[in-house]
Formats: C-alpha cells, sequence, structure tokens
C-alpha cells in the first residue's frame, strides 16, 4: 500500500461548527504532516509528526488542533474557523530516512474545506 | 531555507523533451535538490531528488550543474497527463527546527500541447 488517504473529500463548515479532517498511511512512514494550499497558490507547511511526536508548528491559530494517535493516523481538529480558512487541506508521510535531507514526502488528495 | 528561482510557465509539444531549469545560487552544501509536481485537483507528487551527481528514475532526469547553483529536471518525452506545476525545492540535512520543512515557491506551470 504506497497511498496516502484523506477523509472526507470535501468538507463544507459554519463558523461555529467543529470538524476533523483524517489521514492515513499504512507506508510505516515515521513523519506526518498537514499543508494548506489556497486556490493558485503552492502549498504552506503548517504541522509536522516525527514518531508521533509535533516537532514543528508553523505558527498556525490554535482553531487548528492536529493530533497523532498513532503512526499511521493523523488528525486535524477543526474549531471556530473563519471563511479565509477556506482551502484544500493535504496530508503527507515521508519514512525519516537517514540524514532527512533524502526523505521524500507522498502527498494525499487532499480534502476541499468551505467555511461558511 | 535557502531560496529556488523558477520560470512562471513554459510549453512544450507532446513527445518532446522538456527541460525545466531552477535556480538556487545559496544551496549549501548538504541540501538536497527536490522536484515535486502538482497535476490539476490533485496533490503534490514526488518526482526526483539528487545532491551533487546527475540522477535518472522512472519519470525523469535530474541534471545538477557542477557548482549546485542551478539544476534542470528533464522530461525526455513529454505526454499530456505531464502538464503539472513542477516545484523545485531544496531540503537541507541538518537537524533542528528546519528538518522535515519542505517550502514550495512558485513553481513551473508546464502546459503540454497535443
Amino acid at each position: 500500500d504506497t497511498e496516502v488517504t484523506q477523509t472526507p473529500k470535501h468538507l463544507v463548515m459554519g463558523m461555529t461548527n467543529k470538524k476533523s479532517l483524517k489521514c492515513e498511511q499504512h507506508m510505516g512512514h515515521r513523519a506526518m504532516y498537514w499543508y494548506k494550499q489556497k486556490a493558485k497558490k503552492p502549498p504552506e507547511l503548517m504541522f509536522v509528526y516525527s514518531y508521533e511526536k509535533l516537532s514543528i508548528n508553523e505558527s498556525v491559530p490554535s482553531r487548528f488542533s492536529p493530533e497523532c494517535p498513532n503512526s499511521s493516523l493523523l488528525n486535524l481538529h477543526l474549531h471556530a474557523l473563519q471563511p479565509e480558512d477556506s482551502a484544500l487541506y493535504l496530508c503527507a508521510s515521508s519514512p525519516l530516512r537517514g540524514s532527512g535531507g533524502r526523505d521524500e514526502q507522498f502527498f494525499g488528495p487532499g480534502t476541499r474545506l468551505t467555511v461558511l | 531555507d535557502a531560496k529556488t528561482t523558477q520560470p512562471n510557465s513554459m510549453e512544450s509539444n507532446e513527445e518532446e523533451p522538456v527541460h525545466l531549469p531552477c535556480n538556487h545560487s545559496t544551496i549549501s552544501g548538504t541540501d538536497y535538490i527536490h522536484w515535486y509536481r502538482q497535476l490539476p485537483s490533485q496533490g503534490p507528487e514526488y518526482v526526483i531528488h539528487g545532491l551533487t551527481s546527475n540522477v535518472n528514475n522512472r519519470m525523469a532526469s535530474l541534471a545538477i550543474a557542477e557548482d549546485r547553483k542551478s539544476s534542470t529536471l528533464i522530461l525526455h518525452r513529454a505526454t499530456l497527463r505531464d502538464a503539472a506545476v513542477y516545484y523545485c525545492i531544496l531540503r537541507g540535512s541538518a537537524g533542528g527546527t528546519s528538518y522535515g520543512k519542505l517550502t514550495f515557491g512558485q513553481g513551473t506551470i508546464l502546459t503540454v500541447h497535443p
């Protein structure tokens, strides 16, 4: 299995809702990532988990709360989002190979989030 | 993170070779050069990476200048399915807070004509 899966594919939520995005990989990768991508822009890193511990938080607002319950699963909990948070949310994983410079990332197809 | 510079867009004809350039004049000795591409409505896809020597895989070739200040991604025979945004990214090998970061630039939009 060489896939990163993300659910749901699409999500529409109101500003008072609480929802979660889910990401799963079964490649034995030990690092997992959340990226945000606005239309016609490159992806921007949000969070990195290495060995199930949060290693990078790119100053993301607290209304986004990541969680890594185990090495195969990554969640992004959403609460009190704003319309400007509407974007494609991408999950990725990587093997954490050696020094890191060689480590390629495998991306899921993303969740298209719309905040009303 | 060291910065990369790529042309905004390039065009090619189907079944012709495509050379996508990337400048990275501030590259450090331990930075790997990675290429990813993003097809329409999909997540980014790893293409190839290298450090100093030229690299080949089933998708593409990577030619790295001797001074490592530039590199070129080569698609040997472009197909319509190669139409995508191509990102050239430098990845450091050092640990610390930059470990794992993949910083995407604007990339090159490749259009392939039938």
